[in-house]
Order: C-alpha cells, then sequence, then structure tokens
C-alpha cells in the first residue's frame, strides 16, 4: 500500500524552463511533507519542506505547492539549470511518527 | 562540521549469512534511523533509535536489528540474509527535536547472491 506516490518516474525538461514535479499521498494523517534531491552515489540531501498549514513555500528556485484538498503536492523549479539533474524523492510524516514515507521518485534531466 | 559516513560502501554476501552495517552520525546529532532503498523504489523506513534505544520500526522482520552506541555511532545487523535484501542501505542522523531534519549518508550497497 504505498502512501506516498511519484508517477512519472521521469521527466525532462529543457534548461532554463520551469520543471514540474508532482507528488500524490492517501494518509490524511500526514502533515509535514518533505522533497530531497539524490545523485548518484550519494545520499538524499534535504531541499525544501512543508508543513499542512501552509500551502506554498518558496525558497529561491524552488517552490513546494500543497493542495490538501487533493492530496497533493508539487515541487516547482525555475529556472531549471542542468545541476539540477538529479532523482527528487517526496516524502511525508505524521506529526505522531519520526519516519518519512517515500515516494519511489522521478529523475530529472534537465538539458542544456 | 562532519557529514554522515556509512561503511563500507559495498558489500557482497551469499544467502543465509550475517551481516553488519556502521554508521557514524553528524556531530551534534543524537537520532539515527535506518532506511533501505530497493532499486526503482523510493528508502523504506526500517528503525530509529534514541538515547541508545529502538523508539520505532517499520515493517521489517526481527532478523533486522540494530544498535547505537553512547558516541552516537549506529549499527544494522542483518541476519540470514535473502536475495531480496539486496538494496542501498542509507543512514540518517538528525538531532531528536528537529524532528525531520535529517543527514542522509551516502549509503552501503549491499549485494545477496
Amino acid at each position: 500500500d504505498q502512501q506516498v506516490k511519484q508517477n512519472s518516474p521521469s521527466l525532462s525538461v529543457q534548461e532554463g524552463r520551469i520543471s514540474i514535479l508532482n507528488c500524490d499521498y492517501t494518509n490524511s494523517m500526514f502533515d509535514y511533507f518533505l522533497w530531497y534531491k539524490k545523485y548518484p552515489a550519494e545520499g538524499p540531501t534535504f531541499l525544501i519542506s512543508i508543513s499542512s498549514i501552509k500551502d506554498k513555500n518558496e525558497d529561491g528556485r524552488f517552490t513546494v505547492f500543497l493542495n490538501k484538498s487533493a492530496k497533493h503536492l508539487s515541487l516547482h523549479i525555475v529556472p531549471s539549470q542542468p545541476g539540477d539533474s538529479a532523482v527528487y524523492f517526496c516524502a511525508a510524516a505524521a506529526d505522531s511518527s519520526y519516519k518519512l514515507i517515500f515516494g519511489s521518485g522521478t529523475r530529472l534531466l534537465v538539458r542544456p | 562540521e562532519t557529514g554522515v559516513t556509512q561503511s563500507p560502501t559495498h558489500l557482497i554476501k551469499t544467502r543465509g549469512q550475517q551481516v553488519t552495517l556502521r554508521c557514524s552520525s553528524q556531530s551534534g546529532h543524537n537520532t539515527v534511523s535506518w532506511y533501505q532503498q530497493a532499486l526503482g523504489q523510493g528508502p523504506q523506513f526500517i528503525f530509529q533509535y534514541y538515547r541508545e534505544e529502538e523508539n520505532g520500526r517499520g515493517n521489517f522482520p526481527p532478523r533486522f536489528s540494530g544498535l547505537q552506541f553512547p558516541n552516537y555511532s549506529s549499527e544494522l545487523n542483518v541476519n540470514a540474509l535473502e536475495l531480496d535484501d539486496s538494496a542501498l542501505y542509507l543512514c540518517a542522523s538528525t538531532f531528536h527535536r528537529d524532528r525531520y531534519g535529517y543527514t542522509f549518508g551516502s549509503g552501503t550497497r549491499l549485494t545477496v547472491v
């Protein structure tokens, strides 16, 4: 039973354009969401997060949007850069828990 | 400030054997979690240790066990290895009040043959 789903295994965008990565969840108890980026042979690195009391959080080129009614969140990267090419994982957590539930990841390729 | 270091980076074991993976937490972190990442999937929570005690466990059998030491380093032990245990094992540390401020290590790639 996948509680966090990333339905697009891969995404390819042109440098300078917007990258939009999507994530859906099923557990209404989730109240904190995170995005991680992972390069080959490295561990996941934290990118940006959002609490369920917000619907948007920005950090530089990265913005995360949360739609609680649709149980959907998205990560926008503007403008996309070749160095953004990596696997992006969406993760969710409930306040009562310490564990992160990850999606299966989306591989982003930013073409020069 | 050092990050999370894991050893070894790669390991090949035979089915039925036992394996121990090691993790050194980031300086200042007192909580460690272990995750299993199978090929093509996201990391799955195995368990978490705080103050040398397990304080949460995912859906993994008892043959997966762990230890946390006074210096906050940690071990993951897997007994009676199965082929499906082949995966990348990730260690993540944080300070317990920073619930989700995990720093991940680069992982140990375990192959069971």
